[in-house]
This record gives C-alpha cells, sequence and structure tokens, in this order.
C-alpha cells in the first residue's frame, strides 16, 4: 500500500515553460487535492475533486489547470509557468464522508520556476 | 482575515513538559477540526481529528474543541525532541473543504 504517490519529487521550469505534476493514490478514496505551500502562507487548496470526473477550484486556482483522469489518479498542470508558481506542491486524497475525513498527503514536489 | 489562525512560534519547551498549541476560526459553519504535524521538508500527518466540543486524548496528545469560543487546542503531554515539528490546524469550512492554519513551530529542547 503505497498511500499517495507524487512525480517528480524536483523540478525545474523556465518562465513560460509548461509541465505536468502526476498523483496517484491506492486507497480507493473518492476525493483528491492539490495544495500547494509557500512560506508563511500554509497550505492553501489550488483545485480539488470530489469524484471521477469532477473538478473544482479551491482558493488559488489561476494559473493551472486539473484533469482527473480515474479514480485513482488526478493531475496538476502549468500550462505557462511563471516565478510566483514557485513552491511546493501536496496531492491529498480522502474517503469524503461529509468532511469527516482525514486527508492523506503525498510527500510532494518542489517546484523552482526561474 | 484568515479562517484558521495559529501563532507561528517557536513555541519553545523543555523535554518532558508539556507543550499547548492553539488555533482559532472563524468560520462557525465548521464542524471538523484536524490537527497536522509537519517535519520539515516531509509531508503533512495527521496527529488527531476532533469533532465535538470538549477533550479527545490519544496517547501523550489531548485535542480540545471549544465551538462557542471558535478555538482548537493541542496538548502534548511528556513533550519529546521527536516532537519539535510544524503543527497545522486544519477546519473544515464550506463544500467539507478543508482550511489550513499556517502552523506553529514547536521545538522541544534538551
Amino acid at each position: 500500500n503505497a498511500g499517495v504517490t507524487q512525480t517528480p519529487k524536483f523540478q525545474v521550469l523556465k518562465t513560460g515553460q509548461s509541465m505536468t505534476l502526476q498523483c496517484a493514490q491506492d486507497m480507493n478514496h473518492n476525493s483528491m487535492y492539490w495544495y500547494r505551500q509557500d512560506p508563511g502562507m500554509g497550505l492553501r487548496l489550488i483545485y480539488y475533486s470530489a469524484s471521477e470526473g469532477t473538478t473544482d477550484k479551491g482558493e488559488v486556482p489561476n494559473g493551472y489547470n486539473v484533469s482527473r483522469l480515474n479514480k485513482r489518479e488526478f493531475s496538476l498542470r502549468l500550462e505557462s509557468a511563471a516565478p510566483s508558481q514557485t513552491s511546493v506542491y501536496f496531492c491529498a486524497s480522502s474517503e469524503d464522508r461529509g468532511g469527516t475525513d482525514t486527508q492523506y498527503f503525498g510527500p510532494g514536489t518542489r517546484l523552482t520556476v526561474l | 482575515q484568515k479562517e484558521v489562525e495559529q501563532n507561528s512560534g517557536p513555541l519553545s519547551v523543555p523535554e518532558g513538559a508539556i507543550a499547548s498549541l492553539n488555533c482559532t476560526y472563524s468560520d462557525r459553519v465548521s464542524q471538523s477540526f484536524f490537527w497536522y504535524r509537519q517535519y520539515s521538508g516531509k509531508s503533512p500527518e495527521l496527529i488527531m481529528s476532533i469533532y465535538s466540543n470538549g477533550d479527545k486524548e490519544d496517547g501523550r496528545f489531548t485535542a480540545q474543541l471549544n465551538k462557542a469560543s471558535q478555538y482548537v487546542s493541542l496538548l502534548i503531554r511528556d513533550s519529546q525532541p521527536s516532537d519539535s515539528a510544524t503543527y497545522l490546524c486544519a477546519a473544515t469550512g464550506t463544500a467539507s473543504k478543508l482550511t489550513f492554519g499556517t502552523g506553529t513551530r514547536l521545538q522541544v529542547t534538551l
């Protein structure tokens, strides 16, 4: 049982480049989330998916797109990276029983945009 | 105004002492509350969840919830150096999404 996995662990991009962060979970969870974590800002929700085929914006969605490929996988795409997107990105999943569920986090992707 | 507020610290306590971490929230509809621990360079991991007013104990950890005053706290008894980490408070809000505080850094000194 790997839990939540993320690839890559580290990435350096130049401004304007694009990339996709991958996330997968093997816990049969319905809900999946993408967060970014910046110093002094805490974890902020970018997008989430309550179930396969649905996605919704979180607190900071601008500059990102997501795809819920199937129940296991939820990807985050940066179409044209900007230095402001330098951050640590965490994917999480939960069973989703109406807000009482624990969210389990992946190991994170450390992204630097030059 | 941030929906979940925490003192950033660092909170420094000697080994063996009780560490008290506090959190306030602004959304009165919040029903579920969580404490996560995050070591430097690692991902958050759940320590405690609490849904009802009062205390909930799990080993050396006790979570306390007071919905009338809109605060949540985490007590760590017999603090150990391995407890040194950042503790994140989180509360559910609209659409069952979690809102996190910015975290309190705890340092347990020898």
